[in-house]
C-alpha cells in the first residue's frame, strides 16, 4: 500500500455521539479525499482537500465536516453521528488531483447504533 | 450528480475464458477515465487511467478501451484466473471540484475454477 494509514480501522458508537476519522499520508501528496462506500452505491465523495486548509465538499458531505491542519493529516467529524451514516469510509490520496490515479487508505468501519 | 453505469453489475467466468465488461459515463466534461481493481478485504487499487479517445491500455493480461466520443469504456481480461476475482471499478473524471471522481457501482466478477 502507498503510505496511507486509517484509524480507527472498526468503530462502533451511538447516534447523537461526535466521530473522528484520521488519514494520514507519508507521500506528502496534495490531494486527500473522504469517500464512503454503501451497498448498492459506488464510492461516493464527502469532502476534499487539495492543500492545508483548503478543503471543498463532495456529493454527500451533509452531516461530516473536514479538517487538514498538516500536509499529512485529514480529519473526517461527523458532528452527531445518526444510523445513515453507518458505512466503510475510504481515504484516498493522489499527487496532483485531477487526471491522477487515486491510492486508498485500508478503510474504516463505522457503526452507529 | 453524473451517471456512471457499469455493466454487468456480477459475473461469473470459468478459469481460462476470456470476459469483458463495460462503464458508460457521460460524454461531456471529460477529462479522464479510471479503472480499479478491488479485491475483498484490500482496498481498490488503480489499474488504469485513460485520457484520449481511442486510447488503450494494458497490463498483463488486464487491457482497456476508451471512446469519449459515444461515453463508454471496455475492459477486457484475458484467460481469466482466479486471482482475477474481484470487484472492477470505473470513475469518471471531470477534472476537478466537487465532481472530480465519480464512480460506478461496479462489476463483480468471480472466476470459477
Amino acid at each position: 500500500d502507498a503510505g496511507i494509514t486509517q484509524s480507527p480501522r472498526h468503530k462502533v458508537t451511538e447516534t447523537g455521539t461526535p466521530v473522528t476519522l484520521r488519514c494520514h499520508q507519508t507521500e506528502n501528496h496534495r490531494y486527500m479525499y473522504w469517500y464512503r462506500q454503501d451497498p448498492g452505491h459506488g464510492l461516493r465523495l464527502i469532502h476534499y482537500s487539495y492543500g492545508v486548509k483548503d478543503t471543498d465538499k463532495g456529493e454527500v458531505s451533509d452531516g461530516y465536516s473536514v479538517s487538514r491542519s498538516k500536509t499529512e493529516d485529514f480529519l473526517l467529524t461527523l458532528e452527531s453521528a445518526t444510523s445513515s451514516q453507518t458505512s466503510v469510509y475510504f481515504c484516498a490520496i493522489s499527487p496532483q488531483g485531477a487526471g491522477e490515479k487515486l491510492f486508498f487508505g485500508s478503510g474504516t468501519q463505522l457503526s452507529v447504533l | 450528480i453524473l451517471n456512471v453505469e457499469q455493466s454487468p453489475q456480477s459475473l461469473h467466468v470459468q478459469e481460462g475464458d476470456s470476459t469483458n465488461f463495460t462503464c458508460s459515463f457521460p460524454s461531456s466534461n471529460f477529462y479522464a477515465l479510471h479503472w480499479y481493481r478491488w479485491e475483498t478485504a484490500k482496498s481498490p487499487e488503480a489499474l488504469f487511467v485513460m485520457t484520449l479517445n481511442g486510447d488503450e491500455k494494458k497490463k498483463g493480461r488486464i487491457s482497456a478501451t476508451l471512446n469519449t466520443k459515444e461515453g463508454y469504456s471496455y475492459l477486457y481480461i484475458k484467460g481469466s484466473q482466479p486471482e482475477d476475482s474481484a470487484t472492477y471499478l470505473c470513475a469518471f473524471d471531470s477534472g476537478g471540484g466537487a465532481d472530480g471522481l465519480t464512480f460506478g457501482k461496479g462489476t463483480h466478477l468471480i472466476i470459477q475454477p
